[in-house]
């Protein structure tokens, strides 16, 4: 079982990321994601989840507006699009897997997202 | 949305002693309750969920108990690889929430 995220990277305040999160070694359709994140010094908070079929989407309010988790089952691939991007997003992006709306049993190593100008 | 906060933020200890960790939710989660170890660079790693079950191949020396609002992870005779940091999160309510950790160092 393995999470492998990519697309983190130096960007401008305002400006767009996308992050992915390829799965591999389970079934991916038939489990929620979550993305959660680890500024630098801080620690982890929850960022969005997502069900296995994509209907069940929840946010945290730093993010509400801005980010929009979405998957593709087809490529077994967990996504998240961050716009209008802030100095305070600057983290460690981790995908994580688990039961909808629970704990989360399998994380990746995680990405690393810089927004400073 | 539900504060979660750890206590104590850094615990000393020695080598092959026990470590007790605390975890409190600003209103009561039941059960639903992880805790999660964390050594800066790897993936974080599952300990522990509904409060007190043992997630897949973590060893007996880590046992969590607590319902409600108050939490605890006991890790018993401390090996050197239980060194890092330690985080519980609550999942009764949306949003899903962290505590702010606690970080267990060699005394």
């Amino acid at each position: 079982v393995q999470l492998l995220e990519s697309g983190g990277g130096l960007e401008q305040p305002g400006g767009s990321l996308r992050l992915s999160c390829v799965a591999s070694g389970f079934t991916f359709n038939s489990y929620a994601m979550t993305w959660v994140r680890q500024a630098p010094g801080k620690g982890l908070e929850w960022v969005s989840h997502i069900d296995g079929r994509g209907r069940d989407i929840q946010y945290a309010d730093s993010v509400k507006g801005r980010f929009t988790i979405s998957r593709d089952n087809s490529k077994n691939t967990l996504y998240l699009q961050m716009n209008s991007l802030r100095a305070e997003d600057t983290a460690v992006y981790f995908c994580a897997k688990g039961p909808p709306g629970s704990y989360l049993d399998i994380w990746g190593l995680g990405t690393a997202v810089s927004i400073s100008s | 949305e539900i504060v979660v906060t750890q206590s104590p933020a850094t615990l000393s200890v020695s080598p092959g002693e026990t470590a007790i960790l605390s975890c409190r939710a600003s209103q009561s989660v039941r059960s639903s309750l992880a805790w999660y170890q964390h050594k800066p660079g790897q993936t974080p790693r599952l300990l522990i969920h509904g409060a007190s079950t043992r997630a897949t191949d973590i060893p007996a020396r880590f046992s969590g108990s607590g319902s409600g609002t108050e939490f605890t992870l006991t890790i018993s005779s401390l090996q050197s690889e239980d060194f890092a940091f330690y985080y519980c999160q609550q999942y009764g309510n949306w949003p899903l929430t962290f505590g702010g950790g606690t970080k267990v160092e060699i005394k």
